[in-house]
């Protein structure tokens, strides 16, 4: 079982409307919680973290923890063309992030 | 500007050469890490420095080395490059502020062509 899963996507959703990204972990004690976003050819860019059970909001982005399910969540409100990209969910461990494979997120004109 | 430079920004080596791949902060960051990034399987830690004058083996580090020269830099070594070492190559920085701030910073990546 892999430390941090993703659905690799492609996520596909019109322009304006809500996307979903989700992404589950493996270590029960992990306390913090990373979104990034990557554009295809670029380094990651930290969109978001969390780590109190709840939601987080900035902006169109609300990320969402639930400890007990071990289950991360990003939503991405007035989906944007410019918002294509894959999102990166990370997980802080003993030693560093551990990273998921990413979620390919596409926004139709 | 503030950030992470890494150079050489593209390399191809022919298998069995070396090379290093450099990497400096100028944030005043404590910690640097070394990651690689292949299609479908994400971001993978292959050293990492919690502080100058100390280093730590990540998930993959068979067949490279690390130096961290100072607080700003930390440098990547293959002794004897493998057509499996074909990467993107990434170094990240960071601060720990407080327990809700660990984010990294990364560097633009090296893209490694072994043949």
């Amino acid at each position: 079982q892999k430390e941090v899963e993703q659905n690799s996507g492609p996520l596909s959703v019109p322009e304006g409307a809500i996307a979903s990204l989700n992404c589950t972990y493996s270590d029960r004690g992990s306390q913090s919680f990373f979104w990034y976003r990557q554009y295809s050819g670029k380094s990651p860019e930290l969109i978001m973290f969390i780590y109190s059970n709840g939601d987080k909001e900035d902006g169109r982005f609300t990320a969402q923890l639930n400890k007990a399910s071990q289950y991360v969540s990003l939503l991405i409100r007035d989906s944007q063309p410019s918002d294509s990209a894959t999102y990166l969910c990370a997980v802080m461990g003993r030693r560093a992030l551990t990273f998921g494979s990413g979620t390919r997120l596409q926004v139709q004109p | 500007n503030a950030g992470v430079t890494q150079t050489p920004k593209f390399q191809v080596l022919k298998t069995g050469q070396s090379m290093t791949l450099q990497c400096a902060q100028d944030m005043n960051h404590n910690s640097m890490y070394w990651y690689r990034q292949d299609p479908g399987m994400g971001l993978r830690l292959i050293y990492y420095s919690a502080s100058e004058g100390t280093t730590d083996k990540g998930e993959v580090p068979n067949g490279y080395n690390v130096s961290r020269l100072n607080k700003r830099e930390f440098s990547l070594r293959l002794e004897s490059a493998a057509p499996s070492q074909t990467s993107v190559y990434f170094c990240a920085s960071s601060a720990i502020v407080s327990i809700d701030s660990y984010g990294y910073t990364f560097g633009s990546g090296t893209r490694l062509t072994v043949v």
